[in-house]
């Protein structure tokens, strides 16, 4: 079975461009968390969708970020305009459905993309 | 203060050590806990769950003590292969990463 896939797995970019990322979960997961490290730092959660529903964007820095999963499959994120300190490496996961209770499923990472800002 | 925070690092310890990590977070709602590694330029990948009881796989043991927010990362007869960064996660109304501590087995 395939794993999570992400696109590109570089990008460089100048400051005031436009990236999108994709990422494309393990098939029949419904959840697709999106994450950033920047460097130097720890892995920071961005946003969760459950399907094609955005069930948690409070990590979202800013409203330059934008993230859509239409028909709740893959996803994509893009950034406009990108800034300097947009640079690091954004993963996403994907899970299964959440475990009675509410637990979380075990989440399955992607390779990230390592998108830099010059 | 960091919500997930862990021992700074790295750790250098020879083949067949026992070394032990230690994670601690702040909010005492959080709901279920884990440990992942990542090796260098890798993706985090899921090590165990940690359960209230405790839980051994194999070589790696976790605890967990709620009342004091601790989470603990025990690993026996440690192997080259288990270099790597171990994250701390915590969840609640998501998941929170703890920096990472670097662990660096000799030969």
């Amino acid at each position: 079975e395939a794993g999570v896939t992400q696109f590109p797995s570089h990008s460089v970019i100048e400051k005031g461009q436009t990236v999108t990322l994709r990422c494309d979960p393990i098939s029949g997961h419904d959840n697709l968390y999106w994450y950033r490290r920047v460097m130097g730092k720890e892995i920071k959660f961005l946003l969760h969708f459950v399907k094609e529903s955005k069930q948690d964007e409070s990590g979202m820095p800013n409203n330059r970020f934008l993230a859509e999963r239409t028909g709740g499959t893959y996803s994509t994120l893009k950034v406009q305009p990108a800034e300097l300190e947009d640079s690091g490496v954004y993963f996403c996961a994907s899970s299964q459905v959440h475990l009675d209770g509410g637990q979380p499923n075990e989440q399955y990472f992607g390779p990230g993309t390592r998108l830099t800002v010059t | 203060r960091k919500e997930v925070e862990q021992d700074p690092g790295p750790f250098n310890v020879p083949e067949g050590a026992t070394v032990a990590f230690n994670c601690t977070y702040s909010n005492s709602a959080s709901q279920s806990f884990f440990w992942y590694r990542q090796d260098c330029r890798k993706e985090p990948k899921l090590l165990m769950s940690v359960y209230s009881s405790g839980n051994e796989d194999g070589r790696f043991t976790a605890q967990l003590n709620r009342a004091s927010q601790y989470i603990s990362l025990l690993i026996r007869d440690s192997k080259l292969s288990d270099s790597a960064t171990y994250l701390c996660v915590v969840y609640g109304q998501n998941f929170v990463f703890g920096p990472g501590t670097r662990l660096s087995v000799l030969p």
